[in-house]
């Protein structure tokens, strides 16, 4: 199975701050990436797929990267309403994997 | 619109079986598969395996083979999860998600407590 290495595993942050949470892959996953929120009591939600692209609906704050098997999701200028577990998973390898996940708290 | 709606919560002793329902709507059933995956507390999400809303093809997880069933119900498009020979590990959320054609998942059920205690 591909791991998927998430870090970190929790940050605090102020709104307005700029955040970045990566995800590396045991081994290549060609892009086929995906970020998803999860709150408390809540469903994930879908925020990204294939590394980069912006699901509908979701803020324009929020955007993915990559650097080999090296995956980022940054938000740009944090707000009340991001504060919550973030994971990524990949789909390139049966079965599907995810990160760990991150907590992001309000300093 | 899509939905996904899973049954309640479930308590259930070491060794017995749950059966956990993933009633959908808002699209057309054979045309989209549907998985399952865990959520231990605290932990990060596992995939459990998926059935396809046509024929009911099935694949799982190996580190479930033998304990786990997935069933669909085209008639009333239900997909099901029955898991056996239950253990407290088992403990989780349970969810149900639509299988996107790019194997994402944007659809979710509520998730299902499944608590295994004696």
């Amino acid at each position: 199975d591909t791991q998927m290495t998430q870090s970190p595993s929790s940050l605090s942050a102020f709104v307005g701050d700029r955040v970045t949470i990566t995800c590396r892959a045991s081994h290549g996953i060609r892009d086929s990436l995906a970020w998803y929120q999860q709150k408390p009591g809540e469903a994930p939600k879908l925020l990204l797929f294939a590394a980069s692209r912006l699901q509908s609906g979701v803020p324009s704050r929020f955007s993915g990267s990559v650097s080999g098997t090296d995956y980022a999701l940054t938000i740009s200028s944090l707000q009340p309403e991001d504060f919550a577990t973030y994971f990524c998973q990949q789909y390139y390898s049966s079965p599907p994997t995810f990160g760990q996940g991150t907590k992001v708290e309000i300093k | 619109q899509v939905q996904l709606v899973q049954s309640r919560a479930e308590v259930r002793k070491p060794g017995a079986s749950v059966k956990v329902s993933c009633k959908t709507s808002g699209y057309i059933f054979a045309n989209y598969g549907v998985t399952w995956l865990r959520q231990a507390p605290g932990q990060g999400l596992e995939y459990m395996g998926k059935i396809t809303g046509d024929k009911g093809f099935t694949n799982y997880a190996q580190t479930l083979q033998g304990r786990v069933t997935m069933t669909i119900d085209t008639s009333t498009t239900t997909a099901y999860m029955e898991l056996q020979n239950l253990r407290s590990d088992d403990t989780a959320v349970y969810y149900c998600a639509r299988v996107e054609l790019s194997r994402v998942y944007e659809y979710w059920g509520q998730g299902t407590l499944v608590i295994v205690s004696s």
